[in-house]
């Protein structure tokens, strides 16, 4: 049981360059997240999404896009690189067939991205 | 509006003492609260979680916390540390609203702990 798989767990790009984060679950969750974490500052929420077709602004979205085609998979892209950007990234599920703030998260590995 | 704010951002202890990591939140209404653990160039797993039951709660790997609502606080302990327990640790606060994907989650700033010999 894979859970959430992040791909790749490290790039790096140049400034202006543009890529995309992969993330993939098996858990059958509607939702599904994308966090940035930078040293001391714990994580922060980009985008997020309660179900295929339907995603929505976090706290720091800019710079970043999503989409949600199917259930399982979760893509955020990058676009025109900025060493602003440089973070490790997380994406993350949850079941939300119960409407409880208990709802345990379950995160990816992460992906560590440099900007340079 | 919810915060969270972690009091250590590096605690250090013996293998064998006891552990204590400190977290105080404000919440407008009755939180969530969890306690996570990052291990080096890992993700973060869940250690335990306060959801208004008992106010005691354990986890895994004999961590625990207790919910003291008069001081705001949900401090993370472990009788006795291991070599294993070394990581980061986050205390979360989660409340339920109709937005933001169903919960509004607010990390804190994370408590690197190291055990040394």
């Amino acid at each position: 049981n894979a859970g959430v798989t992040q791909t790749p767990k490290f790039r790096i790009l140049k400034i202006g360059q543009s890529m995309t984060l992969q993330c993939t679950q098996d858990m059958n969750h509607n939702y599904m997240y994308w966090y940035r974490q930078d040293p001391g500052m714990g994580l922060k929420l980009i985008y997020y999404s309660v179900g295929a077709g339907i995603t929505d602004k976090g706290e720091v979205p800019n710079g970043y896009n999503v989409s949600r085609s199917t259930t399982e998979d979760f893509p955020l892209r990058l676009e025109l690189a900025a060493p602003s950007q440089t973070s490790v990234y997380f994406c993350a599920t949850r079941d939300g067939t119960v409407f409880s703030g208990a709802n345990v998260l379950t995160f990816g590995a992460g992906s560590r991205l440099t900007v340079l | 509006a919810q915060s969270v704010t972690q009091l250590d951002s590096h605690v250090s202890v013996s293998e064998g003492t006891p552990v204590l990591l400190r977290c105080n939140y404000s919440s407008s209404y009755s939180p969530s609260l969890f306690w996570y653990v990052q291990h080096p160039n890992k993700g973060l797993q869940l250690l335990l979680k306060y959801t208004s039951a008992a106010t005691l709660v354990k986890g895994i790997n004999g961590f625990e916390a207790e919910f003291k609502k008069s001081e705001t606080s949900f401090h993370l302990t472990k009788p006795s540390a291991h070599m294993s327990d070394a990581a980061e640790y986050f205390c979360v606060v989660s409340e339920w609203e109709l937005t933001g994907g169903g919960n509004k989650l607010t990390f804190g700033t994370g408590t690197q702990l190291k055990v040394e010999l």
